[in-house]
């Protein structure tokens, strides 16, 4: 049972256009989401995360939406480039007991930035 | 300055061998991973030490057994290979409830 979902496994646009990925979750203990891109023959690299207590995060070109009551997050990038092309892993956390945590992973979105 | 790195990059081995791999981390975060990314590219916990003590271990196989001889290192032992065990091995680390930082993988291939 997955309880994170990146129903799109790919996603082209142009560059200079807005891309849009999401993300899908069903567990209502996540209380802090992450979004983290992923090269061929690298590790994911963190790129911006959420707090349950927000609606809205920014960070340069990307800025990542949450909410809450449907359940859902969104990682928007503008303008869209090349060097974006990466695959995209939204990520979800929720306390497990103490100070510890737990993430759980979506499958992942393929983005395409054309030229 | 490589921050989470593990090695070998590459590691290819015949069914029934045992191997390790190893990952440190040079950020001084207190916790330690190791997910397995299978063929459908699905990244899947197996172990957290949290300051060398044993937080998650999912179910995964006995054959495969972690140890953290200090909070900077966190190796994977995998005794008996199988072929169902050829994946992407990543480590990862982080400190409290930052982002998890990763290496970059260990792809293992059993023939």
């Amino acid at each position: 049972d997955q309880q994170v979902k990146q129903n799109s496994p790919s996603l082209s646009v142009q560059e200079g256009r807005i891309s849009i990925l999401n993300c899908d979750y069903t567990n209502s203990m996540f209380d802090y989401f992450l979004w983290y891109k992923k090269y061929p023959a690298e590790g994911p690299t963190f790129l911006i995360s959420i707090s349950s207590i927000k609606d809205k995060n920014e960070d340069g070109r990307f800025t990542v939406f949450l909410n809450k009551s449907a359940k859902h997050l969104s990682l928007h990038i503008v303008p869209s480039q090349p060097g974006d092309s990466a695959v995209y892993f939204c990520a979800a956390s929720a306390p497990t007991g103490g100070n510890n945590r737990k993430l759980i992973w979506g499958l992942g979105t393929s983005l395409g930035v054309n030229p | 300055d490589t921050a989470v790195s593990q090695t070998p990059k590459y590691l290819v081995t015949q069914m029934g061998n045992d191997k390790s791999i190893k990952c440190e981390q040079n950020l001084g975060h207190d916790t330690m991973y190791w997910y397995k990314q299978d063929s459908k590219k699905f990244l899947k916990i197996m172990f957290s030490y949290n300051n060398k003590e044993l937080i998650i271990n999912e179910t995964v196989p006995n054959r495969f057994s972690p140890k953290s001889p200090d909070k900077a290192h966190l190796n994977l032992h995998i005794n008996s290979l199988e072929l169902g065990d050829s994946a992407v091995y990543f480590c990862a680390s982080s400190q409290g409830r930052g982002p998890q930082h990763f290496g970059d993988g260990t792809r293992l291939s059993i023939l």
